[in-house]
């Protein structure tokens, strides 16, 4: 039982190139989510699911698309990175919607150059 | 407006000391959940509680504490005699159960025990 886990865990990317993050998840749950966390920042929601086949904006969606083709998977894409997506980003799952406890990822250190 | 506060950047204490982390929170709405969630140094987040607003009991869980208040906004963490293994960086969150789903977490404060 792995729980969430995210692909890749580094990368570092050049302005203007794409790149999609992986997130996969086996605990059932139908809600998943993409954060991103910044120096003294907290945590942001950028986008989230609340089942397969749909998707939703969070508080900071710009720059930014996704996709919840099968349940267990949440992909999260960056079609012409800037140096402002520079971030740490996390995945999340949970069993129902924001009012419920969250299970996190390890993260994926991105840096646009 | 949704806000939550975490006053305290950084906080450090000697091994055995409690210490308490704050968050005050800010919401129009009457149905809500606060949340706190710890990060080691490892970098993942871990679910420690949630609290719903109609709920306003302490909770203890071991050397944990929490202090929800409504009267005062706040949803105070309080560690008991702290360990090493304690040092991380806490976060409060607010989500707020209505119209859109959203949920706001605070900055978090970084703890340092101290051997």
């Amino acid at each position: 039982n792995a729980g969430v886990t995210q692909t890749p865990k580094f990368r570092v990317l050049k302005t203007g190139q794409s790149m999609t993050l992986l997130c996969a998840q086996d605990m059932n749950h139908e809600y998943m989510y993409w954060y991103r966390q910044d120096p003294g920042m907290g945590l942001r929601l950028i986008h989230y699911s609340v089942g397969e086949g749909t998707t939703a904006k969070g508080e900071v969606p710009d720059g930014y698309n996704v996709s919840r083709l099968k349940k267990q998977n949440f992909l999260l894409g960056l079609e012409s990175a800037a140096p402002s997506q520079t971030s740490v980003y996390f995945c999340a799952s949970s069993y129902s919607g924001l009012h419920n406890e969250q299970f996190f990822g390890p993260g994926t250190r991105l840096t646009v150059l | 407006a949704q806000k939550v506060t975490q006053a305290q950047t950084e906080i450090s204490v000697v091994e055995k000391e409690d210490v308490t982390l704050d968050c005050v929170y800010e919401t129009r709405d009457t149905t809500y959940y606060l949340f706190w969630y710890k990060q080691p140094p490892s970098g993942e987040l871990v679910f420690l509680i949630r609290r719903n607003s109609f709920d306003e009991q302490n909770e203890i869980s071991g050397r944990y504490s929490w202090n929800f208040q409504k009267s005062t906004s706040s949803f105070n963490f309080t560690i008991t005699a702290s360990q090493v293994v304690d040092s991380a960086v806490y976060f409060c969150a607010l989500s707020e159960l209505g119209r859109d789903d959203k949920i706001i977490f605070g900055k978090g404060t970084r703890l340092h025990i101290l051997p």
